[in-house]
C-alpha cells in the first residue's frame, strides 16, 4: 500500500519565479492538506482540499494556490516567490471519517530553496 | 489565536530512561491530539493519537491527555538512541465539518537526545 508521495524532492528557484509542487495521497484517502515548515519551526497549515475544492485555508497570501484532481491528487502553486518561501513543503492525506477522529499522514516533503 | 506550546529543548536523557515530553494548547474545545516524530531532514511520522482524557499506551509510548488542564504529554519508556528526534505535538481545533476535516496546529517541537 503506497503511502503519500510528493514530487519533486528538492527544488531551487529564484525570487519572482513560480513553482508547482505535487502530491498523491495514500490509497483510500480523499482529503489533502498542505503545510509549510520553516527551519526550526512546526508545520504551518496552508490549505486543505476535499472533493476538488479548497475547504479550509490558513493564514497564507493569495500567492499560494492549489488544486485537487478527480483522482484526489493535488498541486500547490506559489507565485512571485520570496526568499521567505524557502521551506519544507509537506502534503498530508486523510481518509473519510466521522466526527473528529481524523488522522493525517505526511509525505516525504519537497524542500524548496529560493535564491 | 489558537496556539500549541512545547518546550523546544533540547531534552537529554540517558539510554534506558523515561523521556517526558509536554504540550499545552489554548482552545478548550479541541478534541483530537497527535504526537509526531520528525528526524532531521525528514517528514513528520505519526506516533500516537489520543481523543479522551487519560492514558493511551502503544508499546514504549504512552500519551496522556488532561482536557481540564489543556495539557497533553508523551512518555517514552526505555529510551533508545534511535528515539533521538524532534517530537511535534499537534491539535485539531476545527470541528465544523463532517467526514475528513480540520487542520492541525503544531507546536514548534521538542528536540530529544538519547545518550548511549
Amino acid at each position: 500500500d503506497a503511502g503519500v508521495t510528493q514530487s519533486p524532492t528538492h527544488l531551487i528557484k529564484t525570487r519572482g519565479q513560480q513553482v508547482t509542487l505535487r502530491c498523491s495521497p495514500k490509497s483510500g484517502h480523499d482529503t489533502v492538506s498542505w503545510y509549510q515548515q520553516a527551519l526550526g519551526q512546526g508545520p504551518q497549515f496552508i490549505f486543505q482540499y476535499y472533493e476538488e475544492e479548497e475547504r479550509q485555508r490558513g493564514n497564507f497570501p493569495d500567492r499560494f494556490s492549489g488544486h485537487q484532481f478527480p483522482n484526489y491528487s493535488s498541486e500547490l502553486n506559489v507565485n512571485a516567490l520570496l526568499l521567505g518561501d524557502s521551506a519544507l513543503y509537506l502534503c498530508a492525506s486523510s481518509a473519510p471519517g466521522t466526527t473528529y477522529t481524523d488522522t493525517q499522514y505526511f509525505g516525504p516533503g519537497t524542500r524548496l530553496t529560493v535564491l | 489565536q489558537k496556539e500549541v506550546e512545547q518546550n523546544s529543548g533540547p531534552l537529554s536523557v540517558p539510554e534506558g530512561a523515561i523521556a517526558s515530553l509536554n504540550c499545552t494548547y489554548s482552545d478548550r474545545g479541541s478534541q483530537s491530539f497527535f504526537w509526531y516524530r520528525q528526524y532531521s531532514g525528514k517528514s513528520p511520522e505519526l506516533i500516537m493519537s489520543i481523543y479522551s482524557n487519560g492514558d493511551k499506551e502503544d508499546g514504549r509510548f504512552t500519551a496522556q491527555l488532561n482536557k481540564a488542564s489543556q495539557y497533553v504529554s508523551l512518555l517514552i519508556r526505555d529510551s533508545q538512541p534511535s528515539d533521538s528526534a524532534t517530537y511535534l505535538c499537534a491539535v485539531n481545533f476545527n470541528m465544523n465539518y463532517g467526514g475528513s476535516q480540520g487542520n492541525l496546529i503544531f507546536g514548534k517541537g521538542t528536540k530529544l537526545s538519547v545518550k548511549p
